[in-house]
């Protein structure tokens, strides 16, 4: 799986847009970009996924770069409970059905 | 909505010990999975089940792990012999179908302690 990077950690306040960043600048045509959070002591949650176009989901929007090569993961009001880890995965139309995690974003919110 | 569920939430165990961990996915899903996380560490794939046979396995997924879908219903994990480096949270997952576009859907998992 193509590799991906994201910052360690990123800081918000409560009922502001969030904005998470993702590189993945090997990113192959194939690849999808999924975006998995885990909530304090919770398994991972699907946010979204994507491959060319902007998604949006009742949780959050992914906004694709042209080039593919970076992502952004928007919560458009974030609240206390969108506390949590944030995963940026690529995965491979073809590929393994693993899910291959890296460290992801740790993003607090403020009240 | 549908969820996946684990027990025991919480394990404690000795060192050379087996324990089964037990996951009942979501009941229409084929595809099943376990991960694991090291306190402070990232998630790591452990190994994928479907039609009764492991499709694919991490270098972790050594011979003292093996997995069952003993029913219909339950998914486990067994450690043959427990070892302090086992202590983790355990993950379940199952999606519908093994395309990459598929939802992975989690359970609370469960913390396993080796004493």
């Amino acid at each position: 799986d193509a590799k991906t990077t994201q910052p360690n950690s990123m800081e918000s306040n409560e009922e502001e847009p969030v904005h998470l960043p993702c590189n993945h600048s090997t990113i192959s045509g194939t690849d999808y970009i999924h975006w998995y959070r885990q909530l304090p002591s919770q398994g991972p949650e699907y946010v979204i996924h994507g491959l060319t176009s902007n998604v949006n989901n009742r949780m959050a929007s992914l906004a694709i770069a042209e080039d593919r090569k970076s992502s952004t993961l928007i919560l458009h009001r974030a609240t206390l409970r969108d506390a949590a880890v944030y995963y940026c995965i690529l995965r491979d139309k073809g590929g393994a059905q693993k899910l291959v995690f890296g460290q992801g974003t740790r993003l607090t919110i403020n009240p | 909505e549908p969820e996946v569920t684990q027990t025991p939430s919480h394990q404690v165990t000795q060192m050379g010990q087996e324990v089964i961990l037990r996951c009942v996915p979501i009941s229409n899903h084929l595809y099943f999975y376990w991960y694991r996380q090291i306190l402070g560490q990232k998630v790591e794939f452990l190994v994928s089940f479907y039609n009764n046979e492991i499709s694919e396995k991490s270098e972790i997924f050594d011979d003292q792990f093996s997995v069952e879908r003993p029913d219909g219903s339950n998914f486990t994990l067994k450690i043959r012999s427990t070892k302090l480096e086992d202590s983790a949270m355990y993950f379940c997952a199952s999606s519908a179908q093994g395309w990459t576009v598929e939802t992975q859907y989690f359970g609370p998992g469960t913390r396993l302690l080796v004493l």
